[in-house]
């Protein structure tokens, strides 16, 4: 696609639900990466793909997160049981292969707001 | 361990120069990047320094010095559409995710 598309752009959910955010890299990009950004705040990283490398999941908060990647397309981030605190932005950016090549900025999507109530 | 640390909020004049900051401590280093966050809308991309020196690219400037874990962005002839969220990012050498700071929130005046 002509960019990074995520969504819901918009999720309000009760806490103790469940929510599944989506990403839709670009086309040929290897790299993806989940970040979470709470108002007025910097980005987190959450978790990392690269091609068919293990993630990275060093970033994620607790055992309710999760993500997964289907080949070098489509990456879903499951969030279990959902509490106040993970209310935030969680934004998906990719990249072109990082370990090949050196210049690869990130693209990000635009995210999607999550609020838990 | 990986830090990054930039200035929480500066204030220009329409018209000025701005230096926005950035130190980094990393375990490796393969890359900065900086990037710009208006208010509600996602980050995109500004500039990137691999090699010590200053990388130029229109208003925005930005310089790395590797042996001092320093950067800086420079924006000269500001604008009022440059208040925004300015975003110092390193990459990992060994694993190649991007590490960004918490950002720093320019406001420019008129």
């Amino acid at each position: 696609g002509a960019g990074v598309s995520q969504s819901p752009s918009n999720k309000v959910t009760e806490k103790g639900k469940d929510v599944e955010l989506r990403c839709d890299p670009i086309s040929g990009h290897t790299a993806l990466y989940w970040y979470r950004q709470r108002l007025g705040q910097g980005l987190e990283f959450l978790i990392y793909f690269q091609g068919n490398s293990a993630p990275d999941k060093s970033g994620l908060p607790s055992d309710r997160f999760s993500a997964e990647r289907t080949g070098e397309s489509v990456s879903t981030l499951t969030i279990q049981r959902t509490q106040q605190e993970d209310s935030a932005v969680y934004l998906c950016a990719s990249s072109r292969s990082s370990v090949r090549l050196v210049n690869t900025e990130a693209f990000f999507g635009q995210g999607t707001r999550l609020t838990v109530v | 361990g990986q830090n990054i640390d930039q200035p929480t909020e500066m204030t220009a004049t329409e018209g000025a120069i701005v230096q926005i900051n950035c130190t980094y401590q990393t375990s490796g280093f393969n890359g900065l990047f900086w990037y710009q966050q208006h208010a509600g809308e996602a980050p995109t991309f500004l500039s990137y320094n691999v090699l010590d020196g200053l990388e130029e690219k229109g208003r925005f400037s930005s310089f790395l010095s590797r042996s001092k874990g320093y950067s800086y962005l420079l924006l000269k002839e500001l604008q009022m559409k440059d208040s925004a969220s300015y975003l110092c990012a390193v990459r990992d050498e060994g694993t190649y995710k991007y590490i960004f700071g918490t950002g720093t929130r320019l406001k420019v005046l008129a």
